[in-house]
């Protein structure tokens, strides 16, 4: 996925432990999303970035914070891990806001918590 | 209720056949309308888009858009083994997105 990188591919982690997964971006586009996926749920967004140090919550953000210190990373931080946060979490970026570009999404982080 | 609902499928056809994924909604403040395909283990990619009613054409794929009944149509024309993946819908009022759960199609050879 040209212009937008997500680490680490693949991570298993226990139950209680601070996680945190990165997305880098060299698009400079100023709009950054988390989403998690998990069958039957489809895509659901965690948090959002409008700008540096300026984010916000989405539909399901508890247990979960996120930082943006620079334009190009963007930190989804998972406090103490649970088994229901196993899932595949996607970083998108957007130019704008939905319309017109829509979304570009990385190639995913696929955690699982034990 | 989901805000948007999408048939999980999987949709099973041979190729070559016209395959119709579709989406309803219930947020009438949704204007603009996408579908994303995605392929196993992979990110979702942009794949149409739609502003409002209408239909839009791009090769063999055409979405169409009837905002009265809430209802969001994908259509791919000589449906090929390489078009067997996840199509999800999206749709939003500008500022964020709303997703379908998506459709799994499977196109034999």
């Amino acid at each position: 996925d040209a212009g937008i990188t997500q680490s680490p591919r693949h991570k298993v982690t226990e139950t209680g432990t601070p996680v945190t997964l990165r997305c880098h971006q060299t698009e400079n586009h100023r709009y950054m999303y988390w989403y998690r996926q998990d069958p039957g749920h489809g895509l659901r967004l965690i948090h959002y970035s409008y700008g540096v140090k300026d984010t916000d919550k989405g539909e399901v953000s508890d247990g979960y914070s996120v930082s943006r210190s620079k334009t190009e990373d963007f930190l989804l931080t998972l406090e103490s891990a649970t088994s229901s946060q196993t899932s595949v979490y996607f970083c998108a970026i957007s130019e704008s806001p939905g319309a017109n570009y829509g979304y570009t999404f990385g190639s995913g982080t696929r955690l699982t918590v034990v | 209720q989901k805000e948007v609902e999408q048939d999980p499928g999987p949709l099973s056809v041979p190729e070559g056949a016209i395959v119709s994924l579709n989406c309803t909604y219930s947020n009438s403040a949704f204007q603009y309308f996408m579908w994303y395909r995605q392929y196993s283990r992979k990110g979702p990619e942009l794949l149409m888009y739609t502003y409002s009613s209408g239909n839009k054409e791009d090769g063999r794929f055409t979405a169409q858009v009837d905002k009265s009944s809430k209802y969001i149509s994908l259509f791919i024309r000589d449906s090929q083994p390489s078009d067997s993946a996840t199509y999800l819908c999206a749709m939003g009022p500008g500022n964020m997105l709303t997703f379908g759960g998506g459709t799994r199609l499977m196109v034999k050879p």
